[in-house]
């Protein structure tokens, strides 16, 4: 498994953008990078995924390095409820079903 | 519409019972999965399951069961419960063609005393 690091908190005022920056130096070329996300008891929230060009969608922007080393969560006008742990996944599809969380970066949106 | 659902919601039981996680998906899913939330945090798949294939993560204790009645349910039974499974387990499913996108349960708490 390609082993991700995440710094282990991070704070954003409220209606700023929330960048979560994330290294995966051994990540192997077929594999995408997943972000998820899990409120305070809730389940995880599937964000965004990408394999080497920038993504959007409603929830964030995904933008990954030209080397695919690293990449950041980008969310654009944090509100109270973007609070959460943010995961960033490597994951290919030959990785069969071993889909493993670590231990994500905890975000703290301030009002 | 809940996608996932669980039931129940909190478990509290005693040391050596045995009990039952119920997940159902409404999202015509094939694969389902089992997950395993300690009290770091730090989130384990612990089964995956479709109507082919179940995969076991090899440091699952065998005590620990899933059971499949239909392709929208994925039960986990647990036998001889002891204090280390006190976590929170949750269920999710994905589409076969797309493994990685997960949707995932509220959890179920379980605290064995």
């Amino acid at each position: 498994d390609a082993k991700t690091t995440q710094p282990p908190s991070m704070d954003c005022a409220e209606g700023r953008a929330a960048n979560l920056p994330c290294n995966h130096s051994t990540i192997s070329g077929n594999e995408y990078v997943y972000w998820y996300r899990q409120i305070h008891s809730q389940g995880p929230q599937y964000i965004i995924h990408g394999l080497k060009n920038n993504e959007t969608n409603e929830m964030a922007s995904l933008i990954i390095t030209e080397d695919r080393k690293s990449s950041t969560l980008i969310l654009p006008h944090a509100t109270l409820r973007d609070t959460a742990v943010y995961y960033c996944i490597p994951q290919g599809p030959l990785a069969g079903n071993q889909f493993y969380f670590g231990t994500g970066t905890s975000l703290t949106v301030i009002p | 519409d809940t996608a996932v659902s669980q039931t129940p919601k909190y478990l509290v039981t005693q040391m050596g019972n045995d009990k039952s996680i119920k997940c159902e998906q409404n999202l015509g899913h094939d694969t389902m999965y089992w997950y395993k939330q300690d009290s770091k945090k730090f989130l384990k798949i612990m089964f995956s399951y479709n109507n082919k294939e179940l995969i076991i993560n090899e440091t699952v204790p065998n005590r620990f069961s899933p059971k499949s009645p239909d392709k929208a349910h994925l039960n986990l039974h647990i036998n001889s419960l002891e204090l280390g499974d006190s976590a929170v387990y949750f269920c999710a499913s994905s589409h076969p063609r797309d493994k990685e996108t997960q949707y995932f349960g509220p959890g179920t708490r379980l605290l064995v005393l």
